[in-house]
């Protein structure tokens, strides 16, 4: 049984361009979060997503950032021109309906680690 | 402005004695704590969880301790190993929320042999 997937592992994309990150979550699992981890910083929430629907984006940058997770296929975070800012570990969570944080926490992948030259 | 804070950023602990990693926070809403595990280039891990309405709770070596009027918890590890060794992430649930973890900025534990 996978647990949450991540591709790329590492993503090197210069200044302007636009940086996709994936998230495959946990077989069965239908709920996915998106948390952006900052050097020397703790993560911090994006987005919660559940099948086609946004949930809450209360912690998305307003410009340049969308995530979405379509029927098929996984869930997608997009940057569109890549600040210097921007680098950071991303990472996605995974848990299936009912199974909160409270419980039992989530199932991280090994993220993502985004590098802006 | 910063609502769970882990005041401690490292920690050194001899191997076989005790761990104590400390969270504080300042938001009265949150009903549910977690710590979380990290080593290197890898996710978190989820170690272990406990409701605002209990003081403790305990998972073979781990136990955390929750004091609600200091708005603090605490992990325990006892006895410490070697492969404990790595930064661990305090994190906190609003009440009512969809389940968003707000994490501390993480304490790296080394356990020396």
């Amino acid at each position: 049984n996978a647990g949450v997937m991540q591709n790329p592992r590492h993503l090197v994309r210069r200044r302007g361009q636009e940086a996709r990150l994936r998230c495959s979550p946990m077989k069965g699992h239908s709920h996915v979060y998106w948390y952006r981890q900052l050097p020397e910083e703790g993560l911090k929430f994006m987005v919660y997503l559940q099948k086609e629907n946004i949930i809450d984006e209360s912690g998305m940058p307003k410009e340049r950032f969308s995530a979405e997770f379509p029927k098929e296929g996984p869930s997608i975070l997009r940057i569109q021109q890549v600040v210097r800012g921007d680098s950071a570990a991303y990472f996605c969570a995974s848990s299936s309906p009912g199974q909160g944080a409270r419980d039992y926490g989530y199932t991280f992948g090994s993220g993502t680690r985004l590098t802006v030259v | 402005d910063q609502q769970v804070k882990q005041n401690s950023p490292s920690l050194s602990v001899q191997e076989g004695r005790i761990s104590i990693l400390n969270c504080d926070y300042t938001n009265s809403m949150f009903d549910y704590f977690l710590w979380y595990k990290k080593y290197p280039a890898e996710g978190p891990t989820f170690l272990i969880s406990i409701s605002s309405i209990k003081d403790k709770n305990e998972d073979g070596r781990f136990t955390v301790f929750l004091n609600k009027s200091a708005k603090h918890l605490s992990l325990h590890i006892v006895p410490s190993q070697p492969g404990d060794s790595a930064v661990y992430f305090c994190a906190a649930v609003y009440g009512g929320s969809q389940g968003n973890l707000i994490f501390g900025k993480g304490t790296k534990l080394s356990v020396k042999p």
